[in-house]
């Protein structure tokens, strides 16, 4: 069964620094990985798609980089704002039908500033 | 363009009520699914649908029943309220497999 794993649950940082969110998932047979933004009593916002066959993704101050082989992404946050605080989710879909997705709980992120 | 809608936004239930959360798309999704939000469990999959008249069980689909009569409506139905139903529940909807994720705004369930 796969199991995805974020760290840190929670990260405090000044504004303006870059930072570098963690996840990671136990069975590399994916079909792609996504990262999600929630705001408190929101719903959830697709910030980023990686296929299995890419490496990375870019969109504005973020990028998402991919390493199924050790089974392991990253969340770029390049100059971060205030309005960047929220909780941070990735999801890893089954190589067999990618919009079956398993997430793990999450990065609250808080900007200060 | 109104994505993914849910209602409604809140509910409260008496334990042995049903009841249906609505979930409808305007982007002419072919996939959908329904999740629940729990602390500390992360998002669970209920139940999924690939197109119209197909559905699927997801991680836990125990006390949870769907179906999928048109592209547009996928709703949930509650059979007999039970306190561990009390979640956050989201419909989320995609193009086709493998593609972005949009998820509705959520509907918050109380189950006394």
């Amino acid at each position: 069964k796969q199991e995805v794993t974020q760290i840190p649950a929670a990260l405090s940082v000044p504004e303006g620094e870059n930072l570098v969110l963690n996840c990671s998932f136990t069975d590399s047979a994916i079909y792609n990985l996504q990262w999600f933004r929630q705001d408190p009593g929101k719903g959830l916002t697709s910030l980023l798609l990686i296929q299995s066959s890419q490496r990375e993704q870019t969109s504005g101050r973020l990028n998402a980089s991919l390493d199924k082989s050790s089974g392991r992404s990253t969340l770029y946050i390049a100059a971060s704002q205030p309005g960047d605080s929220a909780t941070y989710l990735c999801a890893v879909g089954e190589e067999t039908s990618g919009s079956r997705l398993t997430f793990g709980e999450g990065t609250q992120l808080t900007v200060n500033p | 363009n109104a994505g993914v809608t849910q209602t409604p936004k809140f509910q409260v239930l008496k334990t042995g009520q049903s009841m249906t959360l609505q979930c409808a798309q305007d982007m002419n999704h072919e996939y959908m699914s329904w999740y629940r939000q729990d602390p500390g469990m992360g998002l669970r999959l209920i139940h999924y649908s690939v197109g119209a008249g197909i559905t699927d069980q997801g991680e836990v689909p125990n006390g949870y029943n769907v179906s999928r009569s048109t592209t547009e409506d996928f709703p949930l139905r509650l059979l007999s309220a039970a306190p561990s139903q009390t979640s956050v529940y989201f419909c989320a909807s995609s193009y086709n497999r493998g593609w972005e994720l949009f998820f509705g705004e959520g509907s918050r369930l109380t189950v006394l």
